[in-house]
């Protein structure tokens, strides 16, 4: 099963660029990786998704090496607002057909102003 | 406006009764989950379900149970075998049955306490 390992939590200050880094040691051909951003009390939102290289959206970055062991989330010129818990999100089909998705332990982010 | 709905939003009860936890989805969705979530902790997968009439075990199912008769609907059942009820219930959905390539839309959740 592919497991992910994040830090467990990190600060930056305002206006700063923030990487997250996600191992995913194990993950399978066919696996997506995917990052949501939660709030206290509220369910997680998307933010992006890749497979390689890099993807970019209005708001954050994906790198992924080409071995693909491995994912940043980039978060440019952070602001207070982006304080949350980030996870790391690795799709994965058991041999059975069933969906077997693993949340990771999530980076609580603390923007500090 | 479109979106997925969970009710109560907080829901107290007894040791032993069983509770059910609403989730509904005007996204036309085929697709709907159902996970737990401690504090400090991720979320873990109860059940999915990718189509109508038809749902799967994720990580932790003991002691929950689910249906899914309408495409809108998948309200889930914390049983009396539930040794930890207590927790932060979330619902997704998504637009495809594999969740590994599409967005999930999560709801707000209900936070469930066993007294």
């Amino acid at each position: 099963l592919a497991k992910t390992t994040q830090p467990i939590s990190m600060d930056s200050y305002e206006g700063q660029e923030v990487n997250i880094t996600c191992s995913h040691n194990n993950i399978a051909t066919n696996d997506y990786i995917t990052w949501y951003q939660q709030f206290p009390s509220q369910g997680p939102r998307f933010i992006i998704q890749g497979y390689k290289t890099k993807v970019t959206n209005e708001v954050a970055s994906l790198f992924i090496p080409a071995d693909r062991k491995s994912s940043t989330l980039s978060l440019p010129r952070v602001s207070l607002s982006d304080t949350a818990v980030y996870y790391c999100l690795v799709g994965e089909i058991s041999n059975f057909g069933n969906e077997k998705l693993t949340f990771g332990t999530g980076t609580r982010l603390t923007i500090i102003p | 406006d479109g979106g997925i709905t969970q009710s109560p939003k907080y829901l107290f009860r007894k040791e032993g009764q069983n509770v059910t936890l609403s989730c509904e989805q005007n996204l036309n969705h085929d697709a709907m989950y159902w996970y737990r979530q401690d504090p400090g902790q991720g979320l873990r997968l109860i059940y999915y379900s990718q189509i109508v009439n038809d749902f799967q075990k994720g990580d932790i199912a003991e002691g929950y149970s689910v249906s899914r008769e309408k495409k809108e609907s998948f309200p889930l059942t914390v049983t009396s075998a539930q040794k930890n009820p207590t927790a932060f219930y979330l619902c997704a959905s998504s637009i495809r049955g594999r969740v590994a390539y599409n967005e999930q839309f999560f709801g707000p959740g209900t936070r469930l306490t066993v007294l």
